[in-house]
């Protein structure tokens, strides 16, 4: 089946670096994918959607400066939080969407972020 | 079974009990629902789905109930096993391309032995 791949699962950076998480559909090219944030004991959160070759669109309180969002190619979107504090530390989420089969959406493993 | 009031945080059953997870959403014009299984750590996993079209889907050992009217979404899990513990979520969207799933608050499983 389709798999969606997210490296690191998990990072721990220094406050004020920055920290870049990739997204790579395998097996399947996704025109749109999706980034979530995941607080502990909390629901996932739509962060920003990102269409291939086009501006990601960010959820309403999410900075588009501080979380870069890169969409370059059918296979990989990539998550950039720049500038990292503490309080970004988060499980981060990407999903793919398989418009091939009725807009199935599939979902990485996450990564951790850990800002110290 | 055991039945829980809509959005219980918490569940907590017997290994072989029926489980009967409730999610009310929010968006009428959402027409394709989705619970999803999270272990801890772990990214969610796909369970079951339903289209607007249906009131009932069933799989394997899991059946999803949606009542449009009242917005209300249900998983039940026939003879829950201590392997069904996780946080379950539904999720709602519009089914067209490139529409984002929007995730409810969870609801966190526990089956004892």
């Amino acid at each position: 089946g389709a798999v969606v791949s997210q490296h690191p699962s998990r990072v721990i950076c220094k406050s004020g670096t920055s920290v870049k998480i990739e997204c790579r559909s395998l097996d399947f090219q996704a025109t749109t994918m999706f980034w979530y944030r995941q607080f502990p004991k909390q629901s996932l959160m739509l962060m920003a959607t990102s269409n291939e070759g086009s501006k990601a669109t960010y959820e309403q309180g999410v900075e588009k400066d501080k979380f870069l969002i890169n969409h370059a190619s059918l296979t990989l979107s990539t998550l950039t939080v720049t500038s990292a504090h503490p309080e970004d530390s988060s499980f981060y989420i990407c999903s793919a969407s398989l418009q091939a089969k009725g807009n199935t959406i599939y979902f990485g493993e996450g990564s951790w972020l850990t800002v110290v | 079974g055991e039945s829980v009031g809509l959005h219980l945080p918490t569940l907590s059953v017997q290994e072989g009990d029926n489980s009967i997870i409730n999610c009310a959403y929010s968006n009428s014009a959402s027409d394709y629902f989705i619970w999803y299984k999270q272990e801890s750590g772990k990214g969610p996993q796909f369970i079951i789905d339903i289209r607007s079209n249906m009131d009932k889907r069933q799989g394997q050992r899991v059946t999803v109930l949606l009542n449009k009217t009242v917005k209300h979404l249900s998983l039940q899990i026939a003879a829950t096993q201590p392997g069904d513990s996780a946080v379950y979520f539904c999720a709602e969207n519009i089914d067209q391309a490139g529409t984002a799933l929007i995730f409810g608050k969870g609801t966190t499983l526990s089956v004892s032995s």
